[in-house]
């Protein structure tokens, strides 16, 4: 069954690093998004991308972070320098369809900040 | 958005039908539920939508009720494995675009021997 990899699993940086974290999509699906849990809260919406441009984006998706698909398959989420209350699990989806409101997450990259 | 209200934890025996309630009473005629599940610490995983209408799948009942302000989602034969956090969301229908999904705190399903 096609899945949503990510990469990588886990990542720890130090504070002011750049980080960059990597998602394949499902191969025939063109909508993307990044989502991001922080330890013990509420699954959080990041940003979604179409057409190789940012269709909606959230509060929390400032200057720090930047999204592209740069090779038609990558699907990369960049925080141009952590803070500590970056450390959270970051999901990856993407979706065929996305009226249809079926998402297909990957396992997540979870980014540790020190 | 509507709002959806789930109970933060439930138990259910291993085998036994796990029901979880989802109160969504501001809901409006255009909106679908929408259920996903977490387990663990792993990515969100699609379970069932509708309308109005029940629906099955392999994995899920969804039971909605006449009004629309609630539903029910069933597991017919639970196991260790359903152990997980339930979402229960409401959404706009097809003809509105490029619709994100807001996850809640869920309902956190234990599944016991």
């Amino acid at each position: 069954e096609p899945e949503v990899t990510q990469t990588p699993s886990h990542q720890v940086t130090q504070m002011g690093q750049e980080v960059i974290l990597r998602c394949v999509p499902i191969s025939n699906h063109l909508y993307f998004y990044w989502y991001r849990q922080i330890l013990g809260q509420k699954v959080e919406f990041l940003v979604s991308f179409y057409n190789n441009e940012i269709s909606e984006k959230s509060e929390i998706f400032d200057d720090q972070f930047s999204v592209e698909r740069p090779d038609g398959s990558n699907f990369t989420l960049k925080i141009r320098s952590t803070k500590l209350e970056d450390s959270a699990m970051y999901f990856c989806a993407s979706t065929e369809r996305p009226r249809a409101g079926e998402l297909f997450f990957g396992e997540g990259s979870r980014l540790t900040v020190l | 958005d509507a709002k959806t209200t789930q109970p933060p934890s439930m138990d259910c025996a291993e085998g036994r039908a796990a029901n979880l309630p989802c109160n969504h009473s501001t809901i409006s005629g255009n909106e679908y539920v929408y259920w996903y599940r977490q387990i663990h610490s792993q990515g969100p995983q699609y379970i069932i939508h509708g309308l109005k209408n029940n629906e099955t799948n392999e994995m899920a009942s969804l039971i909605i009720t006449e009004d629309r302000k609630s539903s029910t989602l069933i597991l017919p034969h639970a196991t260790l494995r359903d152990t997980a956090v339930y979402y229960c969301i409401v959404r706009p229908s097809m003809n509105t675009g490029f619709q994100k999904l807001v996850f809640g705190t869920g309902t956190r399903l234990l599944v016991s021997p």
